[in-house]
């Protein structure tokens, strides 16, 4: 069975720091994986996604994830932590289970920016 | 632009009251999900549908109904049976059945409902 785990609930940084958000997943099969942000009381928008390509992906505003099963780990980072980027950020996992895909989503972490 | 549309932001709900919350895509995707989401937490599916006329249960459907009359609609009525239906709910949709062929999905703005 599939699941994603993010280690950090909430995770502070300064302005102009490096940003470090942490998942691990579980999958029996050759997952696709995703971040997402979500600013407040808004929908959800893709970050970026790994579909068995380049283990190193790039996303949007600068953001980047590497893929690395042998740690079954997708981290999200950057190098240069904008005030902006204050938001939730959801990793996700799907694999294809049975018949149909199987969307699971992490619990979030929340990211400060500090001024 | 292409999108996801959902109607009301905020809805306010009486006890014992059945609300619908709207959702309308002008991205031709076959597939459409409701995501109920409480304040600090994760998402979790109420229903998906994967093509016209068809729509499974996800892992709380249990006090919401939903249709899928056309491809570019996926209304979810929020029933009197479901007791703690305070949230903020996220229609997506996505081309295929879901992300795993690299499909992504693409959510709508989210509508909050709270019960008074």
């Amino acid at each position: 069975a599939q699941s994603v785990t993010q280690l950090d609930s909430h995770v502070s940084v300064s302005e102009g720091t490096p940003v470090l958000l942490r998942c691990n997943y579980s999958s029996s099969y050759s997952p696709s994986l995703f971040w997402y942000v979500q600013h407040p009381n808004k929908g959800l928008q893709l970050l970026l996604k790994y579909t068995s390509a380049a283990t190193l992906v790039k996303g949007i505003n600068g953001f980047e994830a590497e893929f690395k099963k042998s740690e079954t780990s997708f981290h999200l980072t950057k190098p240069s932590a904008h005030m902006s980027d204050a938001a939730e950020y959801f990793c996700v996992v799907s694999d294809r289970e049975t018949s149909y895909d199987k969307v699971i989503f992490g619990p979030g972490t929340s990211l400060s920016v500090i001024p | 632009d292409g999108g996801i549309t959902q109607s009301p932001k905020y809805l306010f709900r009486k006890e014992g009251q059945n609300v619908t919350l709207s959702c309308e895509q002008n991205l031709n995707h076959d597939a459409m999900y409701w995501y109920r989401q409480d304040p600090g937490q994760g998402l979790r599916l109420i229903y998906y549908s994967q093509i016209v006329n068809d729509f499974q249960k996800g892992d709380i459907a249990e006090g919401y109904s939903v249709s899928r009359e056309k491809k570019e609609s996926f209304p979810l009525t929020v029933t009197s049976a479901q007791k703690n239906p305070t949230a903020f709910y996220l229609c997506a949709s996505s081309i295929g059945i879901g992300p795993s062929s690299g499909n992504t999905i693409y959510f709508g703005e989210g509508s909050w409902l709270t019960v008074v």
